[in-house]
């Protein structure tokens, strides 16, 4: 993935607030994608998927959208909390035993 | 929590020197893989370890190289250690090798001077 540094694009958003998160992935020949919470000190932590045959998926308050046309994941997590705050990596399965992740998105919910 | 352990939670190395990190897998996966997550990034597969044998590997030199056993943790060891080596150390397990059900441990903090 694209490297930010330590700079890592910000979404800030009022807690109850939906949140959309972005991603542009680069293998169009990738089987699925994962989006992923990962806290201070923490590992990554695995929230949904969906598979490169569907457009949408649903979970509890997340929902994942694919477009293939121009390589596009968005995720979206309804009714934000101050929980969620986090940074979210979308990943792509490649093909060669391993997940290529994006450059992540901090999320910050203000209370 | 997945399940995923690892050891130790942080180091301090010096350049040149080597390090070994260690991995338990949930229970249940024979799977290993190792990520290194640099600051502010996402985080880069290093390799996988499938029954005991290297599976698949990253962009990563020789000097980083690792170790299955049969209760399937694993060891990540690196060699001559650089100051770029300063990173967060992942590793995830999973059963057959399937990447898209990786739990993810702690990781190591590995900080080299």
């Amino acid at each position: 993935g694209e490297s930010v540094g330590l700079h890592l694009p910000t979404l800030s958003v009022q807690e109850g607030d939906n949140s959309i998160i972005n991603c542009a992935y680069s293998n169009s020949a990738s089987d699925y994608f994962i989006w992923y919470k990962q806290e201070s000190g923490k590992g990554p932590q695995f929230i949904i998927d969906i598979r490169s045959n569907m457009d949408k998926r649903q979970g509890q308050r997340v929902t994942v959208l694919l477009n293939k046309t121009v390589k596009h994941l968005s995720l979206q997590i309804a009714a934000t909390q101050p929980g969620d705050s986090a940074v979210y990596f979308c990943a792509e399965n490649t093909g060669r035993r391993a997940l290529t992740f994006g450059s992540g998105t901090r999320l910050q919910v203000q209370p | 929590e997945t399940g995923v352990t690892q050891s130790p939670t942080h180091l301090i190395k010096t350049r040149g020197q080597q390090v070994t990190l260690r991995c338990s897998s949930q229970s249940g996966h024979n799977t290993v893989s190792w990520y290194q997550q640099a600051l502010g990034q996402g985080p880069q597969f290093i390799f996988q370890y499938y029954r005991e044998e290297e599976n698949g590997r990253g962009n990563f030199p020789p000097r980083f190289s690792g170790l299955q056993f049969p209760n399937y943790s694993s060891e990540l060891n690196v060699n001559a250690l650089e100051l770029d080596d300063s990173a967060l150390y992942l590793c995830a397990s999973s059963l057959d090798g399937r990447e898209e059900t990786q739990y993810f441990g702690p990781g190591t903090r590995l900080l080299v001077l």
